[in-house]
């Protein structure tokens, strides 16, 4: 079946530095991914598309990647702030109807 | 921020009471869905609609029922509510395009006592 890994551990990083967060999955080949922000009490906010067809793509501080081979899908927040505190989601179409699977996410906390 | 508002936002009931959460959307899309989000699980879907009318099980659907006679409207439904099903509730909406991402509500805390 098809299966989606996010670190579950908590990332804690610097201000100022870069994130780098991980999606994998795996029994599958998604045609595109995306990445939501949730912050605690919140829904989940719609970041950035990713299509099997880009390696990359950019959006201000925000850069995501996808590697087909490795199943791979990587999130990076350059110049972190504390701001960017929140759990963050990777989430791969599951069918039709616009649906996608979400990953358990990964809770970065970016400190002063 | 897309219009969805989900009602109530919190609720504490008892077991085998029923209950029934809405959701309500200003944006005229086509696509509904519901999900509960417990720790350790992440966002799992229960019920969706592509149109009013139209709805479709998704991976938790047992112990739901979902109704939609709006394009606006999405009622969740637990028919007899158990501890279980305790958890934050999220509505969520898309356009009908290919490739086009989940808008989500504020959620509700549903808790079953």
């Amino acid at each position: 079946s098809q299966k989606i890994e996010q670190n579950s551990e908590a990332l804690n990083i610097q201000e100022g530095k870069t994130a780098t967060l991980t999606c994998n999955y795996t029994n599958y080949s998604p045609a595109y991914l995306q990445w939501y922000r949730q912050d605690p009490g919140r829904g989940p906010v719609f970041l950035l598309l990713i299509r099997e067809n880009e390696k990359e793509k950019r959006k201000e501080r925000l850069k995501v990647t996808f590697d087909t081979t490795l199943k791979q899908s990587l999130f990076h927040i350059t110049a972190s702030q504390p701001a960017d505190s929140a759990t963050y989601l990777c989430a791969p179409p599951s069918g039709g109807y616009q649906k996608v699977t979400f990953g358990t996410g990964t809770k970065l906390q970016v400190i002063p | 921020d897309a219009g969805i508002t989900q009602s109530p936002r919190h609720k504490v009931t008892e077991t085998g009471t029923p209950v029934t959460l809405r959701c309500h959307q200003t944006e005229n899309h086509r696509y509904m869905y519901w999900y509960r989000q417990d720790p350790g699980h992440g966002l799992r879907l229960i019920h969706y609609s592509y149109g009013v009318k139209d709805t479709d099980k998704g991976e938790v659907s047992d112990g739901y029922s979902v109704s939609r006679s709006k394009t606006e409207d999405f009622l969740l439904t637990l028919e007899s509510a158990t501890s279980s099903q305790t958890s934050v509730y999220f509505c969520a909406i898309s356009e009908s395009q290919d490739n086009q991402p989940q808008h989500f509500g504020d959620g509700t805390r549903l808790s079953i006592l």
